[in-house]
């Protein structure tokens, strides 16, 4: 079975600094590997998402992930923070399609950021 | 506009009351589930359809079921509320048979927050 697991329950960064948010999965096949972002009081909108294609995933805002196969993991990264990503972040995973391929979504615990001005 | 609909948005129950949460999507999506969120737990899978007619379990199924009649609705009962059951629950939908940039990941309803005393 797949997991996910996100190293740091809050990650607090400056307006400007880089931000990286770090997920590590476990499956036994190769993953389809997601990152959602969610802002107070909302649901969770998708940032980016790995589906074996290139390693280097372009999400919105300028987020971007890589996937590293020898490390197992899916970082999440930001070159210069602004006030507005100030948000929970999760990271995701499926061993397939999801839908009619019986692909299920699971996620990690989250990761809240905060930017301080 | 198109997406998700869950309702209620906020409801506190008494334990033992059975209490349906209601969701449904306007996106033709084949698939949907539910999910609760909890504190340093994330997002944690109860039920999913992969298509209208059929059901499956997910991480945390017990005290909840659903039914998914047709391809828009698919509420989430809980015949017997207990306290542990307070939570956010969040309605998800995946279109899984196509290749847009909308396939295979999830969209999100904006949760129902319920309380259990």
């Amino acid at each position: 079975a797949q997991s996910v697991t996100q190293l740091g329950s809050h990650v607090s960064v400056s307006e400007g600094a880089l931000v990286l948010l770090r997920c590590n999965y476990s499956s036994s096949v190769p993953p389809y590997l997601f990152w959602y972002v969610q802002y107070p009081n909302q649901g969770l909108q998708l940032l980016l998402k790995y589906t074996s294609a290139a390693t280097l995933v372009k999400g919105i805002n300028d987020f971007e992930a890589e996937f590293k196969k020898s490390e197992t993991s899916f970082h999440l990264t930001k070159p210069s923070a602004h006030m507005s990503d100030a948000a929970e972040y999760f990271c995701a995973v499926s061993d397939r399609r999801l839908g009619n391929q019986g692909g299920k979504l699971i996620f990690g615990q989250g990761t809240e950021l905060s930017v301080k001005p | 506009i198109a997406g998700i609909t869950q309702a209620p948005t906020s409801q506190i129950l008494a334990a033992g009351r059975r209490m349906t949460l209601r969701c449904t999507q306007d996106m033709r999506h084949n698939a949907m589930y539910w999910y609760r969120q909890d504190l340093g737990l994330g997002l944690r899978l109860i039920h999913y359809s992969n298509t209208a007619g059929t059901t499956g379990k997910g991480e945390v199924p017990d005290g909840y079921s659903v039914s998914r009649a047709n391809t828009d609705d698919f509420p989430l009962t809980l015949a017997s509320a207990v306290p542990s059951q307070t939570s956010v629950y969040f309605c998800a939908s995946s279109d899984s048979t196509g290749f847009s940039s909308g396939a295979n990941v999830l969209t999100f309803g904006a949760g129902s927050r319920l309380t259990v005393l």
